[in-house]
């Protein structure tokens, strides 16, 4: 069974510019995540999604930050004008109602704002 | 504040010793898990330790949620074990959404 992927693995922008991170979940996962894991800190919960509903997305800084889920499979994660504080990994998990307690995570997008 | 406290940021051992992690939690919680984290990898989930005290092989669990805290021990440390363990809690919510802590690097030396 192939695991949580995503894509770019790592990515590098000027200040202003835009930037797209898709996530692929595990096949049947219903809930999917978007975390931010700045440098040498803990993830934290953007955006949380069950099937193509956004059902958190309350730490999600919504002037610059979109998450869609269309078909409640993929997900995209897209930073407008990034700014040189949203340098981090964006890692993004999965998991199956009845089974919330176990996400799967994926390996991670490195972002370097400059 | 911080919900979710770790300590030691860091740790260096040698081969063989023994390691204890440690995680308070400012909140009432609804159960933990412990993640393991290599540079640059996955999240992988050690332990879903609601309460008590769980094993698997070289590794140690125990939470006690009523005084909010859980450690992780590690025996016999190998240098494999380097990387970031993270602790987490689950809200009391219900909501399945994981509050983390900033990690202990673990660096174990040959």
């Amino acid at each position: 069974e192939a695991g949580v992927t995503q894509s770019p693995r790592y990515a590098v922008l000027q200040e202003g510019q835009a930037v797209s991170f898709w996530c692929d979940p595990i096949s049947g996962h219903d809930t999917l995540y978007w975390y931010q894991q700045p440098r040498d800190q803990g993830p934290q919960l953007l955006v949380y999604f069950r099937d193509e509903a956004v059902i958190d997305n309350s730490q999600l800084p919504s002037d610059r930050f979109s998450a869609v889920r269309p078909k409640g499979t993929n997900s995209t994660l897209k930073i407008q004008s990034a700014k040189q504080g949203d340098t981090a990994t964006y890692l993004c998990a999965s998991s199956f109602e009845g089974q919330q307690d176990t996400q799967y995570f994926g390996p991670g997008t490195r972002l370097l704002v400059l | 504040g911080q919900q979710v406290q770790q300590s030691p940021t860091s740790l260096v051992l040698q081969e063989g010793e023994n390691a204890e992690l440690q995680c308070n939690f400012s909140t009432s919680l609804n159960s933990m898990q412990w993640f393991y984290q290599r540079p640059g990898g996955s999240l992988i989930s050690v332990f879903y330790n609601p309460s008590g005290t769980k094993q698997s092989g070289r590794l140690t669990s125990t939470t006690v949620i009523k005084e909010r805290r859980s450690s992780l021990h590690i025996s016999s440390s190998q240098i494999t074990d380097s990387g970031t363990y993270l602790c987490a809690m689950d809200l009391s919510s219900g909501s399945w959404q994981l509050i983390f802590g900033s990690g202990t690097q673990l660096t174990v030396m040959p």
